[in-house]
Formats: C-alpha cells, structure tokens, sequence
C-alpha cells in the first residue's frame, strides 16, 4: 500500500522566486487537503479538493497561493513571489470518507520550504 | 472559534512507565471525530488513535487509550508501557462530521522517553 508522497522534501529558493510543490494521494482516495505548519505549532488548513474540485481555501492562502488537482489525481501548491514569512513545513494528506462519514486523514512526508 | 488546546508543552516518561496527555477541544457542533497523530522528528504524521463523538466508549489501540469527556470537551491520551519510540509530538486534532473535514490541531506536546 503506496502511502501520500511529496516532491520535493526540501525547497530552499530567494525571496521574489515562485515554488511548486507536488503530492500524490493514496491511489483510491478521493479527497486530498493541504496544510502549513510552521516551527512549534500544528499544522492549518490551507485547502480541501473533492476529487478534482476545489471546495474550500482558508483566509490563509493568500492570492500568491493556488493550488490546483486537475485530474482529481495529484495536486500541485505554487505560491508566486515567495515571502520570508512563508517558510513553513507543506503537508498533503488524503482521505476517502467511507459509508459511516468516517474520515482519517493520511499524511505526506510534506515539503519544507526556506525562503532566503 | 472552533479551537484546540493542548496545555503541556513538553512531557517526560520513563520508559515502561505510563504518561497521559491532555487535550481540551471546542466545537458548537455535536457530531464529530476526535484524533491524535504522532509526528516524530524529521518524519511524518501518522495518526496514533481515533474517537467518534457519539460513541461513548473510549477507543484504544494496544498501548495507547483515549480519556473522552464530552461534555467536559475533553480528550486524553494514555500510552502505557513507554517506549524509546514514543518519543515525539503528539497533536490532538478534531473534525467535524459532513463539512468541509477540515482537520483542527492544537499546538502539540512534545514527549520524551527517558532510560
């Protein structure tokens, strides 16, 4: 059983520079979410895609921020014009709710990005 | 606020010995799932333990049990028997059942295993 992979682990890039990150959800799950977390606190809900549609962004993905899931596959987080601020660990986590409205998220390695 | 609230910091056990940590959670909604992940340095969140809030019987998972309060909005983790590899963060996380399913963690707290 394949788990939640992401590509890169690490990103280190200037301040201006635009990133991408990429992360590939367990092969039968239909949900895909994605969270920041920086140094001593949990991570924050970035945003959530129901198969390929995006249903929810949280005030903290700012407009430098998309992300996108175009084949309700893999999903990719850019942020444009990168910020010092924005040096946080990326975490991806997938879920597939089943008949009861269980739902477990399983979470990625994640990406730590530097912002110089 | 829909917020979590883990009050410890850090927490030291030895090894063998039983800790608990503790987790204070508020939602307005009554239907819900509790959680608590284990991140260990440099590696990845993995989920430790599950609680459905209608459920009244507290979950467990070999070593580790839950201490579930609702009405006092209150979830706890016991790891009994303590191992080396216990060592690491441990957040405590809710989701409300049929919203968005966002997950809600608290700050963490970081265990350490001592010989």
């Amino acid at each position: 059983d394949t788990g939640v992979s992401q590509d890169p682990r690490h990103k280190i890039t200037k301040r201006g520079q635009n990133v991408t990150f990429r992360c590939d959800p367990i092969s039968e799950h239909n949900r895909l979410y994605w969270y920041r977390q920086t140094l001593g606190q949990g991570p924050e809900f970035l945003t959530y895609f129901q198969n390929e549609a995006q249903l929810e962004k949280s005030r903290l993905l700012s407009d430098r921020f998309s992300a996108e899931r175009p084949k309700g596959s893999f999903s990719t987080l850019e942020i444009q014009r990168t910020e010092q601020g924005d040096s946080a660990m990326y975490l991806c986590a997938s879920s597939f709710p089943g008949t009861s409205g269980q739902e477990t998220q399983y979470f990625g390695p994640g990406t730590r990005l530097l912002v110089l | 606020a829909q917020t979590v609230t883990q009050s410890q910091p850090e927490m030291s056990v030895q090894e063998a010995e039983t800790v608990t940590l503790s987790c204070t959670y508020d939602t307005s909604e009554s239907d819900y799932y509790l959680f608590w992940y284990k991140q260990p340095p440099s590696r990845q969140m993995i989920l430790v333990i599950r609680q459905e809030a209608y459920k009244q019987q507290n979950a467990t998972e070999n070593r580790f049990s839950v201490n579930f309060q609702k009405a006092a909005k209150s979830f706890s983790l016991k790891i009994s028997d303590s191992q080396l590899g216990d060592a690491a963060m441990y957040f405590c996380a809710y989701i409300v059942t049929g919203t968005a399913s966002k997950l809600t963690f608290g700050t963490g707290t970081r265990l350490q295993v001592t010989l």
